[in-house]
């Protein structure tokens, strides 16, 4: 079955620094791909998403890009704030067939940023 | 816009008794509504897909006779958790598709159930 794989955590950064996690996945044919947030006591919030090979997803200086050739969907951004620090999932829902709309998460990455 | 709410936020009851968890969306109509439950640092697992007017599709290992969903109305799914053990303490989040975009989700903020 389908499924994704996130860097394990917790990740600690300074403000201003650079930041990358890791999320591959396994699935079938071009799954639709997602970087979802869930900010303490609140729901989980679509942060950016792509739908096909190569399609790069950016929000709020987010940036993830579709990589078929390594199943992977790498969240990066070039200048973290506190206000960044949440809990960040990887998620993918299949192209089609009876689980298309289901979506399968990673484990979730929290991500500290100190001033 | 695409708010969706749940309620309570934070329910404990007793071993044995009966708890439900409302899941609304607040400014559209949601075809389909998932809930998912999320164990301490643990993703969220997949426990059945409610569709408005027709029966819950659970997930393999999902007890439907003990984690009831009814999916009444365009805005509203209900999870009913039946004769609670502690076992089923956890962390409950819904979330709600709008009509024609099956694949994007907006979550609610979940419900803490605590089981004693």
């Amino acid at each position: 079955g389908d499924s994704v794989t996130q860097m394990e955590g917790p990740v600690t950064l300074s403000e201003e620094a650079f930041l990358t996690i890791n999320c591959t996945y396994t699935a079938t044919g071009y799954p639709s791909l997602f970087w979802y947030v869930q900010y303490p006591g609140e729901g989980l919030q679509l942060l950016l998403k792509a739908t096909k090979a190569d399609d790069k997803g950016s929000n709020k200086g987010f940036e993830a890009t579709y990589r078929k050739e390594t199943t992977s969907f790498h969240l990066e951004k070039g200048s973290v704030q506190v206000s960044d620090s949440a809990v960040y999932f990887c998620a993918l829902t299949p192209a089609g067939g009876t689980s298309y709309g289901k979506l399968t998460f990673g484990q979730g990455t929290i991500l500290t940023v100190h001033p | 816009g695409a708010v969706v709410s749940q309620h309570p936020s934070r329910v404990i009851c007793k071993s044995g008794t009966s708890v439900k968890i409302e899941c609304r969306s607040l400014d559209f109509q949601a075809t389909t509504m998932f809930w998912y439950r999320q164990f301490p640092k643990q993703s969220l697992m997949l426990m059945a897909t409610s569709n408005e007017g027709s029966k819950a599709t659970y997930e393999q290992g999902v007890e439907k006779d003990k984690f009831l969903i009814n999916h009444a109305s365009l805005t509203l799914s209900t999870l009913t958790v039946t004769s609670a053990h502690p076992e089923d303490s956890s962390f409950y989040i819904c979330s709600a598709s709008i009509q024609g975009s099956s694949y994007e989700q907006y979550f609610g903020p979940g419900t803490r159930l605590t089981v004693t």
